[in-house]
């Protein structure tokens, strides 16, 4: 985790957007991830992007990429409640012949009613 | 079925008891993945079986011995447990645990609670 650095808090009102900020240090990750955890709950993968993309948006996400910076965002547009959840911005490394996440520390995103 | 799935979902052992924690998909995939997650913290790899063989091991102790026994099955034998190994135990698996194979997702399990007393 210490490769990948993330706020620790984000809190927000209903209906606001969120986002979310990551840097990597690993400039040759192909793939860049947010995954989403509940409480007691595994990790849910919501989204990734793929290296050589700046931009990528699916229904209320939207991931910017910076490779020059190394950084990584999620929006949220319209946060809801059941979006208050920890956020987990991972980078691919490859180790083992095997592309695996490394993972940041984590977001917890508090979203007020 | 993309669902992973582990039991059981809390378990609670003493430090001399020997226990196992299993995971089980049935996805065709053919890596699957052990982490250890502790609170407010993010997982941390601890195996990986790629094709039913052990490819990473990120120097866990030997008091946690994974095994393969098929392609849809994935258990974490423990023994000898000490109190700081607490923590929630993630399972995951994937398509394809090679590089170079395209994008990889990851599946996770709900995890087991494990407290060792």
């Amino acid at each position: 985790g210490e490769d990948v650095e993330q706020s620790l808090f984000l809190s927000v009102r209903e209906g606001d957007s969120s986002v979310i900020n990551c840097t990597y240090t690993d400039s040759s990750s192909t793939y860049l991830y947010w995954y989403k955890q509940e409480p007691g709950a595994g990790l849910q993968l919501l989204t990734y992007i793929f290296s050589n993309m700046d931009m990528k948006q699916d229904q209320r996400l939207t991931v910017l990429l910076n490779k020059k910076d190394k950084h990584l965002s999620l929006r949220i547009a319209d946060t809801q409640t059941g979006d208050s959840a920890i956020y987990f911005c991972a980078e691919s490394i490859m180790s083992g012949g095997s592309y695996i996440p490394t993972f940041g520390r984590g977001t917890s995103l508090i979203v007020h009613p | 079925d993309t669902e992973v799935t582990q039991t059981p979902k809390h378990l609670v052992m003493g430090m001399t008891n020997k226990k196992s924690l299993k995971c089980e998909q049935h996805m065709g995939h053919r890596a699957m993945y052990w982490y250890k997650q502790k609170a407010k913290k993010p997982p941390e790899l601890m195996f990986v079986y790629s094709y039913e063989k052990l490819s990473i091991n990120e120097s866990v102790p030997s008091r946690f011995s994974p095994e393969c026994p098929n392609s849809s099955l994935l258990n974490l034998h423990l023994h000898a447990l000490q109190p700081e190994d607490s923590a929630l135990y993630l399972c995951a698996s994937s398509q394809e645990g090679r590089a170079g194979v395209g994008f990889n997702e990851q599946f996770f399990g709900p995890g087991t609670r494990l407290t060792v007393l």
